[in-house]
């Protein structure tokens, strides 16, 4: 599926309740990032990470946490702080080998608060 | 930080004729513009991307120009086609040796009438 997979495809929250999004490369992209879009608006950063154990926040990082332990690995917690977590979330990856050319999109994955 | 303003945010054109997006940005130190082709509940894609040192990229019916003083770039997609029909992003990056971020426009939904 291109390289990266997200997972689920659809995931349904309960209201105050943590879930967490799977993202999986087998690239050898040193970089990933999670990005969050919005009916109508763009696709705005959340995190992202340059290389394995470190991370930085992304324009709207505020009840969202990442960890990145394996360099094929970039999951992203929506923690019960994030009010309004209903949206389309997308993973990438890239590689400075490759050049910004390389930046992968995952199928993404489309969470709901029922 | 990077903002990119995208206008318009609706373009409907008839089969055959051309479409221009314009996108805006604001930190002088971006020098990677990629434009992103994304259809409904699915990844975006790469259509064509250009660097700062260059004014004007084609790729068959796929034209971006780049005007660093203005501060804009635009996607030009001619004798365009009713598969054409999407959501088109601009984005903006300062590349760095180890990764680049993209600041994404808020998209262009194209619409191709037979």
């Amino acid at each position: 599926d291109g390289g990266i997979t997200q997972s689920p495809k659809y995931l349904f929250r309960k209201e105050g309740q943590n879930v967490t999004l799977s993202c999986e490369q087998n690239l050898n992209h040193d970089a990933m990032y999670w990005y969050r879009q919005d009916p109508g608006q763009g696709l705005r950063l959340i995190y992202y990470s340059q290389i394995v154990n470190d991370f930085q926040k992304g324009d709207i990082a505020e009840g969202y946490s990442v960890s990145r332990e394996k360099k094929e690995s970039f999951p992203l917690t929506v923690t019960s702080a994030q009010k309004n977590p209903t949206a389309f979330y997308l993973c990438a990856s890239s590689t400075p080998g490759t050049g910004p050319s390389g930046y992968t999109f995952g199928s993404g994955t489309r969470l709901t608060v029922v | 930080g990077e903002n990119v303003e995208q206008h318009p945010s609706t373009l409907s054109v008839q089969e055959g004729d051309s479409a221009v997006i314009k996108c805006t940005y604001s930190d002088s130190a971006s020098n990677y513009f990629p434009w992103y082709k994304q259809e409904l509940g699915k990844r975006p894609q790469l259509i064509i991307d250009i660097r700062s040192n260059v004014g004007e990229k084609k790729d068959q019916r796929i034209a971006v120009t780049l005007n660093k003083t203005a501060k804009h770039f635009s996607l030009h997609i001619t004798e365009t086609q009713p598969e054409d029909s999407a959501v088109y992003f601009c984005a903006a990056s300062m590349s760095t040796d180890s990764s680049y971020k993209l600041i994404f426009g808020s998209g262009t939904r194209l619409l191709v009438r037979p």
